[in-house]
């Protein structure tokens, strides 16, 4: 049981390039969310997904991309990055069985993300 | 919109001796969950310990206790014998069923000196 896993570890992107960031969990979860966290910051929502097919905006969408096709995966597209989305990448996942019901969010260790 | 803060940017603390971090929530629901996480320098986040809103008893974990005060809407974190290990970001959240998204605070830096 591997929990939530990201790839890649570490990416340097140059302005204007685009990436997709992989997250896929293995606990057959039915949240998944995308997180960023700037230095010294805490974490800020990017995008969420109730279920497959079900993508929600967070606090902090702009310039980003996400497609929830099965349960376990949850990739997030940059498209044409800037400088303004170097930051760290957290995917997360939970289970919940009822609207607004509560489990613990499990996190994937951290995408480090450059654009210079 | 919820928002969560953590005034104490950074603390110290001796090996083996106590402390406590503060952060305090602001929410207009009467129905949440409260969370500390954990961020060492490997950026994993690690949750410590969760309170239920509606649970009157404190929350306990080993060595990590929380001081919930619901009215004063504070949620303190309290280290007991603190170990070299407890050396990491602490991280505030907040998580209303309302919504569908934890709100975290901005941390709280705990130095551990042997």
């Amino acid at each position: 049981n591997a929990g939530v896993t990201q790839t890649p570890k570490f990416r340097i992107l140059k302005i204007g390039q685009s990436m997709t960031l992989q997250c896929t969990q293995d606990m057959n979860h039915n949240y998944m969310y995308w997180y960023r966290q700037d230095p010294g910051m805490g974490l800020k929502l990017i995008y969420y997904s109730v279920g497959a097919g079900i993508t929600d905006k967070g606090e902090v969408p702009n310039g980003y991309n996400v497609s929830r096709s099965t349960t376990e995966d949850f990739p997030l597209r940059l498209e044409l990055a800037a400088p303004s989305q170097t930051s760290v990448y957290f995917c997360a996942s939970r289970f919940s069985g009822t609207p607004g019901g509560q489990d613990t969010q499990y996190f994937g260790p951290g995408t480090r993300l450059t654009v210079l | 919109a919820q928002t969560v803060t953590q005034s104490q940017p950074e603390m110290s603390v001796q090996e083996a001796e106590t402390v406590t971090l503060s952060c305090t929530y602001d929410t207009s629901e009467s129905d949440y969950y409260l969370f500390w996480y954990k961020q060492p320098p490997s950026r994993q986040m690690i949750l410590v310990i969760r309170q239920e809103a509606y649970k009157q008893q404190n929350a306990t974990e080993n060595r990590f206790s929380v001081n919930f005060q619901k009215a004063a809407k504070s949620f303190s974190l309290k280290i007991s014998d603190s170990q070299l290990g407890d050396a990491a970001m602490y991280f505030c959240a907040f998580w209303g069923r309302a919504g569908n998204m934890l709100t975290f605070g901005g941390g709280t830096r705990l130095m551990v000196k042997p």
